[in-house]
């Protein structure tokens, strides 16, 4: 059972461009989370999503960030006009459930980089 | 609003030396805690939880309990190795489930 797969691992992109970041979840995993992390910083909470549904996006930036979970293929986080400051590590994990019972279980991370 | 402290890094220990790496936490109610570790270039592995007060989580060697009284989490391992050398981090789940995070802590252990 391979584990959470994102890609690319690392990205760069020029101030201004769109960045793209692809979770593949667990296989049976239908939960999906995203967090950030700044440099020196710990993870921060981004986005919760099931099959088709946002759930909870409460840590999301308003403007210029989205995410979607679509009934088949991976989850895409996607960020439009990237800035300096979006430079971050980007982690999701995913879940066969919700709550303290169930492990959320990460992948590797894609490294952002704007220039 | 929930929170989580732990030490600063980098933490530098010998081999088979004792650790503790401190966490305390800010919360309503009474949160699950956990401690991840992330290996070089690798993605945050859950290495132990607790649920409940009292409860002790223990994983490889690692084990830490979770105290009400104190709001403290602290991950302890009697005698580290070289494999050890990761980044630790403490967190928390809140009422909506979502994970709260320490900073990491840093550990290198030196042969």
């Amino acid at each position: 059972n391979a584990g959470v797969m994102q890609n690319p691992r690392h990205l760069v992109r020029r101030r201004g461009q769109e960045a793209r970041l692809r979770c593949s979840p667990m296989k049976g995993h239908s939960h999906v989370y995203w967090y950030r992390q700044l440099p020196e910083e710990g993870l921060k909470f981004m986005v919760y999503l099931q099959k088709e549904n946002i759930i909870d996006e409460s840590g999301m930036p308003k403007e210029r960030f989205s995410a979607e979970f679509p009934k088949e293929g991976p989850s895409i986080l996607r960020i439009q006009q990237v800035v300096r400051g979006d430079s971050a590590a980007y982690f999701c994990a995913s879940s066969p459930g919700t709550g303290s019972l169930y492990e959320q279980y990460f992948g590797p991370g894609t490294r952002l980089t704007v220039t | 609003g929930n929170s989580v402290t732990q030490m600063e890094g980098p933490v530098t220990l010998s081999e088979e030396a004792f650790l503790t790496i401190n966490c305390t936490y800010t919360a309503t109610g009474y949160p699950s805690l956990f401690w991840y570790v992330q290996y070089p270039g690798e993605g945050l592995q859950l290495l132990l939880k607790a649920t409940k007060a009292d409860d002790k989580g223990s994983n490889k060697g690692f084990e830490a309990t979770y105290r009400k009284e104190t709001t403290s989490f602290h991950l302890e391992k009697g005698s580290v190795q070289v494999s050890d050398s990761a980044v630790y981090f403490c967190a928390l789940m809140d009422s909506n489930y979502q994970l709260i995070w320490g900073a990491g802590t840093k550990l290198i252990i030196k042969p």
